[in-house]
C-alpha cells in the first residue's frame, strides 16, 4: 500500500538556521498539506498546497515559512531563519482528488532548534 | 471558526470493557468528521469517516449534528487498542484543512 514518507526522521539545527523539510506524497495524489504538533500540544494546520499554489494558510505560516512542489514528486516546506518555538513534530499529509477525502500522513519530522 | 474539543486526555480501561472517547465540534457549514488513531510510534492513520458509517476495527461512531457531537465507542476493548485517538473536522473550504481535537490516550490494562 502507498504511503507517505518524509525525511529526515529528526533534525537537530541552531536558532537562526533554515531548514528543509522534505516529504514524498502518494503519487497520484494531488492535494498536500504540513500540519505541525509542540510538544503536548494539538496537531495544527500549517498549510495546504494544490495545483502549484498555497490554497490555505494558519496565522502559524508567516513569511519564514515557504512551501515549494520542485520536481513533481516532492513536496517541501522550508523555515528560513528557525526560532526555538518552531521545535516541533512537522507532519505532511496527500489527499487524492474525490471530494474532501482522506488525508495521509507522513510519520514525521521531529524538528528541535537549539 | 472551526473547533474540536476532546474533553478526555486519558482513558483508562480493562480489557473486555466498553469504551467511549468523546469529541465535540463547533463549525457552521457542513463538516466532515474523522477519526484518526496514532500507535506507539507510528503514524497518523485513519480509523473512521462519518460519512462512509463503516465498522472498524469494532470501534464505531455516529455523528450527532443536533450536540455536535462525533463520539467514538467500542463495546469490548482490546489490549491492542492503546493508542493515542484524535478527533478531526475538515469544512468546506478549498484546501478541505483538518481540526484536530487535543487527543485521547487511551490505555487498555490486561
Amino acid at each position: 500500500e502507498p504511503e507517505v514518507t518524509q525525511t529526515p526522521s529528526h533534525q537537530v539545527t541552531q536558532m537562526g538556521q533554515e531548514v528543509i523539510l522534505r516529504c514524498v506524497p502518494i503519487s497520484n495524489h494531488l492535494y498536500f498539506y504540513w500540519y505541525r504538533q509542540i510538544l503536548g500540544q494539538k496537531v495544527e494546520f500549517l498549510v495546504s498546497f494544490y495545483n502549484n499554489e498555497i490554497s490555505e494558510k494558519s496565522e502559524i505560516f508567516d513569511d519564514q515559512f515557504s512551501v515549494e512542489r520542485p520536481d513533481g514528486s516532492n513536496f517541501t516546506l522550508k523555515i528560513r531563519s528557525t526560532k526555538l518555538e518552531d521545535s516541533a513534530m512537522y507532519f505532511c499529509a496527500s489527499r487524492g482528488t474525490s471530494g474532501r477525502g482522506t488525508q495521509y500522513f507522513g510519520p514525521g519530522t521531529r524538528l528541535l532548534v537549539l | 471558526a472551526q473547533r474540536v474539543t476532546q474533553p478526555e486526555k486519558l482513558l483508562s480501561v480493562f480489557k473486555g470493557a466498553p469504551v467511549e472517547l468523546k469529541c465535540n465540534y463547533s463549525y457552521s457549514g457542513s463538516p466532515e468528521l474523522f477519526w484518526y488513531v496514532q500507535y506507539s510510534r507510528q503514524r497518523l492513520q485513519l480509523l473512521l469517516r462519518h460519512i462512509s458509517r463503516e465498522s472498524i476495527k469494532g470501534f464505531t461512531a455516529d455523528l450527532n449534528k443536533g450536540e455536535t457531537s462525533f463520539h467514538l465507542k467500542k463495546p469490548f476493548a482490546q489490549e491492542e487498542d492503546s493508542a493515542m485517538y484524535y478527533c478531526a473536522l475538515s469544512g468546506e473550504a478549498a484546501g478541505n484543512k483538518l481540526t484536530f481535537g487535543g487527543g485521547t490516550r487511551v490505555l487498555v490494562k490486561p
